[in-house]
């Protein structure tokens, strides 16, 4: 089955301290993959593409084909991290070639003072 | 203009009343997309519009009805809704149907069905 897994529900770290969320799939072909980040009271945002290889407020996110993972890291937490943050594979769609967003169940990073 | 506009922010139906959410963008996307999200969970796909037709829906109950009068609109007819439908609705657009760049997400309508 296609699906995404975000195992950890929260987590929480101080500031300063170095943030991973993980995030794995499982589908056939090559997703396009992405981070969205939701900050309290605002709407979802599109924080990574794994198709830029780019650092977005010092987040970056590989893509390990070999373990089908791309994690989210960051080397020191801000407590403006404090955010849900979702990994969100394109699903191709072969009928039609239309893509479809699916989100990860999310995880919630708490930073700390 | 960068932004997807929804319309209204809030809105409190009874169940057999009959209402619309609104949508609109002016980046030029030829795809749009409508999602459900429940508190504590992530959003879940309804509906897609590619070029102002529908592609895809979720198999979503008939009381959800899109419309895509243009390419910049998008609205969410709502008829006897019941109390479980209620939810933030987020409404998306992408540049189209192969999107590469991400979706870009207008802040949602908040339903809530009494």
């Amino acid at each position: 089955a296609q699906r995404v897994t975000q195992p950890e529900k929260l987590l929480s770290v101080f500031k300063g301290a170095p943030v991973e969320l993980k995030c794995n799939y499982s589908y056939s072909g090559s997703p396009e993959l992405f981070w969205y980040v939701q900050y309290s009271r605002q709407r979802l945002q599109l924080l990574l593409r794994h198709i830029s290889r780019e650092s977005i407020k010092g987040f970056t996110a590989d893509l390990n084909k070999g373990e089908t993972s791309f994690h989210l890291k960051k080397p020191f937490a801000q407590e403006e991290d404090s955010a849900m943050y979702y990994c969100a594979p394109h699903r191709p769609m072969f009928s039609g070639g239309y893509n479809k967003l699916i989100f990860g169940a999310g995880t919630r990073l708490a930073v700390h003072p | 203009d960068t932004e997807v506009t929804q319309t209204p922010k809030h809105l409190v139906m009874g169940m057999t009343n009959k209402k619309s959410l609104k949508c609109e963008q002016h980046m030029g996307h030829r795809a749009m997309y409508w999602y459900k999200q429940k508190a504590k969970k992530p959003p879940e796909l309804m509906f897609v519009y590619s070029y102002e037709k529908l592609s895809i829906n979720e198999s979503v109950p008939s009381r959800f009805s899109p419309e895509c009068p243009n390419s910049s609109l998008l609205n969410l007819h709502l008829h006897a809704l019941q109390p479980e439908d209620s939810a933030l609705y987020l409404c998306a657009s992408s540049q189209g149907s192969r999107n590469i760049l991400g979706y870009t997400f207008g802040s949602g309508t908040r339903l809530t069905v009494v």
